[in-house]
């Protein structure tokens, strides 16, 4: 297992664009998390996954964006009509159990509306 | 709602020397997780070291220890022997233990830059 995986590694799209992120966690994990940080800033929660049920959405997350998790395994991140401040880092993360188990975060995908 | 606070923006160190990053949290909680994190430029976060609220001894990993001070709700990160490597920016953490209802949230400081001179 390679760890956490994210695709693309970078993405610049025009605005109004839709925009569609991917992650593939640790097989084992069941649980998945997205995590948006933007310059200078540190990670902001946006959603969570325990398996295949989106569990809770941060307020961060419009109504332009969407997240699933078909079948527990992968997750894809959509942005609809993507704008300038959606530009970002977008990390994904996966764990196995709650409690003191630090998440595997994947390398992330940048983000850039023009 | 709980906040994590990192004074530092910005630290060096030269190499072989001994270097403090501070944290200060906010909660009303008595049962919690505290995490240092490590992001190194373009590349993805790597767990460093992480503290158990209940646990009063300070954990330690290698050259990495912890000052936990739960009273004063303080949690700085000492890296002994600076190596180039340790060059990153680090990002304190903190999530709700097991009988919270956001338990699967890290909640991260804005991080302090550590610059490692040779």
């Amino acid at each position: 297992d390679t760890g956490v995986s994210q695709n693309p590694r970078h993405k610049i799209t025009k605005r109004g664009q839709n925009v569609t992120f991917r992650c593939d966690p640790i097989s084992e994990h069941n649980r998945l998390y997205w995590y948006r940080q933007t310059l200078g800033q540190g990670p902001e929660f946006l959603t969570y996954f325990q398996n295949e049920a989106q569990l809770e959405k941060s307020r961060l997350l419009s109504d332009r964006f969407s997240a699933e998790r078909p079948k527990g395994s992968f997750s894809t991140l959509e942005i609809q009509r993507t704008e300038q401040g959606d530009s970002a880092m977008y990390l994904c993360a996966s764990s196995a159990r709650q409690g003191a188990g630090g998440y595997t975060f994947g390398s992330g995908t940048r983000l850039t509306v023009v | 709602a709980q906040t994590v606070t990192q004074s530092q923006p910005e630290m060096s160190v030269q190499e072989a020397e001994t270097v403090t990053l501070s944290c200060t949290y906010d909660t009303s909680e008595s049962d919690y997780y505290l995490f240092w994190y490590k992001q190194p430029p373009s590349r993805q976060m790597i767990l460093v070291i992480r503290q158990e609220a209940y646990k009063q001894q300070n954990a330690t990993e290698n050259r990495f220890s912890v000052n936990f001070q739960k009273a004063a709700k303080s949690f700085s990160l000492k890296i002994s022997d600076s190596q180039l490597g340790d060059a990153a920016m680090y990002f304190c953490a903190y999530k709700e233990g097991n009988s919270g209802g956001s338990n699967y949230k890290l909640t991260f400081g804005k991080g302090t830059l550590l610059t490692v001179n040779p």
